[in-house]
């Protein structure tokens, strides 16, 4: 079991706003920023957000926020490329190490 | 842009040692900013963190894997390695190597595939 909550799948259609949720505890997303990974295919992780920094390249449509104890990306005019599995990380204070999401699997309808 | 390229055996026996080597370019490994991480992802499940290292040596590591892994780094060669001991099964998976900054990942290698088997 992971230490981060994310939704199993999650579907949209292309335009459609979607947002993806990690939820943890007050030692993890309570106190660190999160970062958000989509892998396609079990290719290479690609960094998508760093904390609320989008990286270099990655365009505009995603972004980041957090609450309390819950992360969310959120993906605005979903595009078919989007299509992928999307995890969330960040250290846990309690475990003294870095804490992944299960991931959540993107389906562009 | 920095670039990670991960590098050992694809095939690993049961009890024996699996070594992989992470070699960086396109930036330096003895930056006091980052930690350079191992990240494996298992077969149908999600990912899970090895451990890391700071170019200065000093590592942590996952508690499960805590006493079987070994992460060095090699600051003239630009590379850091793991050393994971006794494989079994469980431990078939793709291992990737990835820098952080500020506790989140910004660059990954393509990940290696290591399959634990007689």
């Amino acid at each position: 079991q992971s230490a981060l909550t994310q939704e199993a799948s999650v579907s949209g259609t292309v335009g459609q706003k979607v947002t993806l949720s990690c939820t943890g505890n007050n030692y993890n997303i309570g106190s660190y920023d999160v970062g958000w990974y989509q892998q396609i295919s079990q290719g290479a992780p690609k960094t998508m957000m760093s904390g609320d920094s989008l990286p270099s390249g990655i365009p505009d449509r995603f972004s980041a926020s957090k609450s309390g104890t819950t992360a969310s990306l959120t993906i605005s005019g979903l595009q078919p490329e989007d299509e992928a599995e999307y995890f969330c990380s960040t250290w846990d204070y309690s475990l003294s190490g870095h804490v992944f999401g299960g991931g959540t699997k993107l389906t562009v309808l | 842009q920095v670039q990670l390229q991960e590098s050992g055996p694809g095939l690993v026996k049961p009890s024996e040692t699996l070594s992989l080597m992470c070699s960086v370019s396109g930036g330096a490994i003895d930056s006091a900013s980052y930690y350079w991480s191992w990240i494996r992802h298992h077969p149908g499940k999600g990912l899970e963190w090895i451990g890391h290292i700071h170019y200065s040596g000093s590592t942590s590591y996952n508690s499960s894997l805590k006493s079987r892994v070994s992460i060095s780094v090699d600051t003239s060669e630009n590379h850091f390695s793991l050393k994971l001991t006794s494989v079994t099964v469980a431990d078939t998976a793709v291992y990737y190597c990835a820098r952080e900054l500020n506790s989140l990942f910004d660059y990954w290698g393509r990940g290696t595939p290591v399959s634990v088997s007689s």
